[in-house]
């Protein structure tokens, strides 16, 4: 059964970079037929679309993000990771690492259980 | 790129159904059949419901199915029941051929009376 398991600081200071790593289990992150992605969900509020990468190291961003951001996979370890730099408080979210499926990777079919990082000093 | 609009609440009784709509435009819900319904229980993950606009992921219940006409897209709830009592955002691809982008719905909190 696929499991994704989110793991990073929960605090993250302004200005400097959040950095989480998802876990994969049951499911090779070389498969040809599934991406990789991360969500965020500010606490209370709705879901923002962060970024996916594919095993091969393609990536696409979210275009409001996209200075910002930066997600890598590590096929050795079956893990991918989100590196987010410059934060500020409008960064305090829930993260969410996921599956996604679908012609343009547009299905999150299996998420992670998530992880509140706040961003304060 | 805004966000789909949705209704802020729905509900219904056990046993009744409850229609959520999904408003977007003709660059996202409009052009792509790539919609997709997601439900999320207090404290926990969102879960896919429906994809495709119409498809259910295999252990979804057949009590949920989704639609769509123009630029609004629909996820129906039928004979609800107690543990149907979440929030359900849509999602919509919006990409184009320069980028990928995905945009969420606004989030509906449907209450079973």
């Amino acid at each position: 059964q696929l499991q994704l398991q989110e793991s990073g600081p929960g605090l993250v200071k302004p200005s400097e970079t959040l950095s989480l790593t998802c876990s994969v289990s049951g499911d090779s992150i070389r498969s040809s037929t599934h991406y990789w992605g991360w969500i965020r969900q500010p606490p209370g509020k709705g879901l923002e679309w962060i970024g996916t990468i594919y095993y091969s190291g393609s990536t696409y961003y979210n275009p409001s993000l996209k200075n910002r951001i930066t997600i890598s996979v590590d096929t050795s370890k079956n893990q991918f990771s989100l590196k987010l730099s410059s934060v500020t408080a409008a960064d305090t979210a829930i993260y969410y690492c996921l599956r996604c499926s679908g012609w343009f990777r547009e299905t999150f079919d299996s998420w992670g259980q998530g992880t509140l990082v706040t961003v304060s000093s | 790129q805004s966000a789909l609009t949705q209704p802020p609440s729905a509900s219904g009784s056990p046993g009744q159904s409850v229609t959520i709509s999904c408003t977007g435009t003709s660059s996202d819900v409009g052009a792509y059949n790539y919609v997709s319904w997601y439900q999320q229980h207090p404290g926990k993950a969102p879960k896919l419901m429906i994809y495709e606009v119409t498809k259910r992921p295999s252990g979804v219940p057949d009590r949920f199915s989704g639609s769509k006409s123009g630029n609004t897209a629909s996820l129906t709830v039928s004979g609800l029941q107690a543990e149907d009592e979440a929030d359900y955002y849509c999602s919509s691809y919006a990409g184009t051929n320069t980028f990928a982008l995905y945009v969420f719905g606004t989030g509906t909190k449907v209450t079973v009376l």
